[in-house]
């Protein structure tokens, strides 16, 4: 039973699409993140949710929108997608409230590599 | 000073040895910290804690000196199954008061026969 869950787990699509990553988890988790990997292999964070509240918005193009339907779901939609999209994307829980200064560390999604062609 | 600071490696060392990584941080009000493992394409993983009093999880020991900022993980004895990429990871405050976990750029281990 995959606690946090990414679907699609490949995405290869030209320069200029739209589209949507999704993730799920089932742990009960608070808070809600997402991570790019870029191809250096650097983790930066990009959004964290906090039941269904943005809570971080880091600098990020506004090509990128979170959304959060519920506290278990936070998804990711990319408009107009660039070459400089390429990379891998990764969905977190934690359990911890998105503004405490204290964490119990996070887990993972699989990931979802998307390349841009 | 980059937030999070590591030695990128690689460190290449035989079965059964002992290898530390450094790390060193740049948020002096952090309250948490961990040392996550990641194997080639996959996801990072939670590895360990680290807490001020040091803390030990099997063969691997966790220090932390908040004075300096720094922080260490020391592998003994170490297994082929050892070999992955270990990233030195803190809590910190982001933008809108939120908090996020930075990860450092990873120190890649490869444990040779």
């Amino acid at each position: 039973d995959t606690a946090v869950s990414q679907t699609p787990k490949y995405l290869v699509t030209q320069m200029g699409n739209d589209k949507s990553i999704k993730c799920e988890q089932n742990l009960g988790h608070d808070t809600m993140y997402w991570y790019k990997q870029d191809s250096k292999k650097f983790l930066k964070i990009m959004f964290s949710y906090n039941n269904k509240e943005l809570i971080i918005n880091e600098t990020v193009p506004n090509r990128f929108s979170p959304k959060s339907p519920d506290k278990a779901h936070l998804n990711l939609h990319i408009n107009s997608l660039e070459l400089g999209d390429s990379a891998v994307y990764f969905c977190a829980s934690s359990q911890e409230w998105g503004r405490a200064g204290f964490s119990y560390g996070y887990t993972f999604g699989s990931g979802t590599r998307l390349t841009v062609v | 000073r980059k937030e999070v600071e590591q030695d990128p490696g690689p460190f290449n060392v035989p079965e059964g040895a002992t290898v530390a990584f450094n790390c060193t941080y740049s948020n002096s009000a952090s309250q948490s910290f961990f040392w996550y493992r990641q194997d080639c394409r996959k996801e990072p993983k939670l590895l360990m804690s680290v807490y001020s009093s040091g803390n030990e999880d099997g063969r691997f020991t966790a220090q932390l000196n908040r004075a300096s900022q720094y922080i260490s993980l020391l592998i003994r004895d170490s297994k082929l199954s050892d070999s992955a990429t270990y990233l030195c990871v803190v809590n910190m405050p982001r933008s809108n008061s939120g908090y996020a976990l930075n990860f450092g750029k990873g120190t890649s281990l490869l444990v040779t026969p």
